[in-house]
């Protein structure tokens, strides 16, 4: 039982270039999401999805777009990489999508834009 | 908007002696209450959560959060702090009754002094 697997664990892009981050987990979640976190930030959510077939966007989602073709996956694409998308990014996820359960962190993905 | 305020950005503590971490959150209703660890290079764990009822709230590791509706507070305590608890501590709140999306404080880095 793996839990949140998230590749790349490190990247480097230069602006513009475009690129997903992958992220799935095993555990027949319903609820997965992904979060940035920034220095004195805390963490940020982009976008989550409920299930299948289902996205929404979340607090900063813009210059990000996701998509949720299995229950599993749950990719993150970046269309244009911008120096402001410099960041760790948080894949999480829950067996319940009311908010009360228990959210599962990946070990994250470290970008840099240059 | 719900928000979640750290006022702490970096604590010391000695090991052995005791912690309280605060965390105030702003919402108009009781929402989801969560306190995550982070520790460095490291995705977040789940230390305790709260929806209702007995507002002390044991965790794991020792930890435990209590809720104060008058001052809305959900502060983090632990009797006597272990040099392995030297991380990060986020608090976070689900507005209740909608999809698990967290939103954080910016997080209390906690160093541990032998």
């Amino acid at each position: 039982n793996a839990g949140v697997t998230q590749t790349p664990k490190f990247q480097v892009l230069k602006t513009g270039q475009s690129m997903t981050l992958q992220c799935a987990q095993d555990m027949n979640h319903e609820y997965m999401s992904w979060y940035r976190q920034d220095p004195g930030m805390g963490l940020r959510l982009i976008h989550y999805s409920v299930g299948a077939g289902i996205t929404d966007q979340g607090e900063v989602p813009n210059g990000y777009n996701v998509s949720r073709s299995t229950t599993e996956d749950f990719p993150l694409r970046l269309l244009s990489a911008a120096p402001s998308q410099t960041s760790v990014y948080f894949c999480a996820s829950s067996s319940q999508t009311s908010g009360e359960g228990t959210q599962y962190f990946g070990p994250g993905t470290r970008l840099l834009v240059l | 908007a719900q928000s979640v305020t750290q006022p702490d950005i970096h604590i010391t503590v000695s090991e052995g002696a005791s912690l309280e971490l605060r965390c105030n959150y702003s919402y108009g209703a009781t929402p989801y209450l969560f306190w995550y660890v982070q520790s460095p290079g490291q995705g977040l764990q789940l230390l305790l959560k709260y929806f209702s009822g007995d507002t002390l709230v044991q965790g794991i590791k020792g930890f435990e959060a209590e809720f104060k509706r008058s001052q809305s507070s959900f502060n983090l305590r632990k009797p006597s702090v272990h040099w392995s608890d030297a991380a990060e501590y986020f608090c976070a709140v689900v507005s209740t009754g909608t999809a698990s999306k967290l939103t954080f404080g910016t997080g209390t880095r906690l160093q541990v002094t032998l």
